[in-house]
């Protein structure tokens, strides 16, 4: 049972570049969440998918989009990297309760400098 | 709009001191309120959590109380381990929303 994995766990882009990220979770939850944390920010969300075929804008979603490719997979997508974009980047999933009170589980991120 | 403030840190400690982080909110509803915990190079893991005004979430020795009246939810533990060191988070979610606090680190001397 890895939990929620993400690929890749380091990456360096030049401005202007478009890359994938992918996360995929193997405990059958329905939500799925990206976030970006910044030093002395802690952890924005930048779209979430409440379940298979849905996807909906968090706090931070500019430049972002991001694909539901099936339950288990939800991929987030920079199309034209900017150095604003420069942070770690988690994934986490849960199971889709009331309100968002079910625990998260979270990958172990993927560090992304953008010069 | 909804959002967490914590105490910052760093926070420095002797190994069995007494540990408090402090966490407040602002919201527009009732929210659910946790706390994350990040060990190096890891993703964070829940801690506890408490879904109602004066509930209790304790797990590991942690402690916090959702309390309205002063819109706060600190952590607590009565004696601190190496193994606590750590970043802590503080976090509400409120209809589809989810927002942290800044993180505290927190280091644990033997």
């Amino acid at each position: 049972n890895a939990g929620v994995t993400q690929t890749p766990k380091f990456q360096v882009l030049k401005t202007g570049q478009s890359m994938t990220l992918q996360c995929a979770q193997d405990m059958n939850h329905n939500s799925m969440y990206w976030y970006r944390q910044d030093p002395g920010m802690g952890l924005r969300l930048i779209y979430y998918s409440a379940s298979e075929g849905t996807t909906d804008k968090g706090e931070v979603p500019n430049g972002y989009n991001v694909s539901r490719l099936n339950k288990r997979e939800f991929s987030l997508r920079l199309e034209s990297a900017a150095p604003s974009q420069t942070s770690v980047y988690f994934c986490a999933s849960s199971e889709q309760g009331q309100g968002w009170d079910n625990e998260q589980f979270f990958g172990p991120g993927t560090r992304l400098t953008v010069l | 709009g909804d959002s967490v403030t914590q105490m910052e840190g760093p926070v420095t400690l002797s190994e069995e001191a007494f540990l408090t982080i402090n966490c407040t909110y602002t919201a527009t509803g009732y929210p659910s309120l946790f706390w994350y915990v990040q060990y190096p190079g890891e993703g964070l893991q829940l801690l506890l959590k408490a879904t109602k005004a004066d509930d209790k979430g304790s797990n590991k020795g942690f402690e916090a109380t959702y309390r309205k009246e002063t819109t706060s939810f600190h952590l607590e533990k009565g004696s601190v381990q190496v193994s606590d060191s750590a970043v802590y988070f503080c976090a509400l979610s409120i209809k589809n929303d989810m927002r942290f606090g800044a993180g505290t680190r927190l280091t644990v001397k033997p």
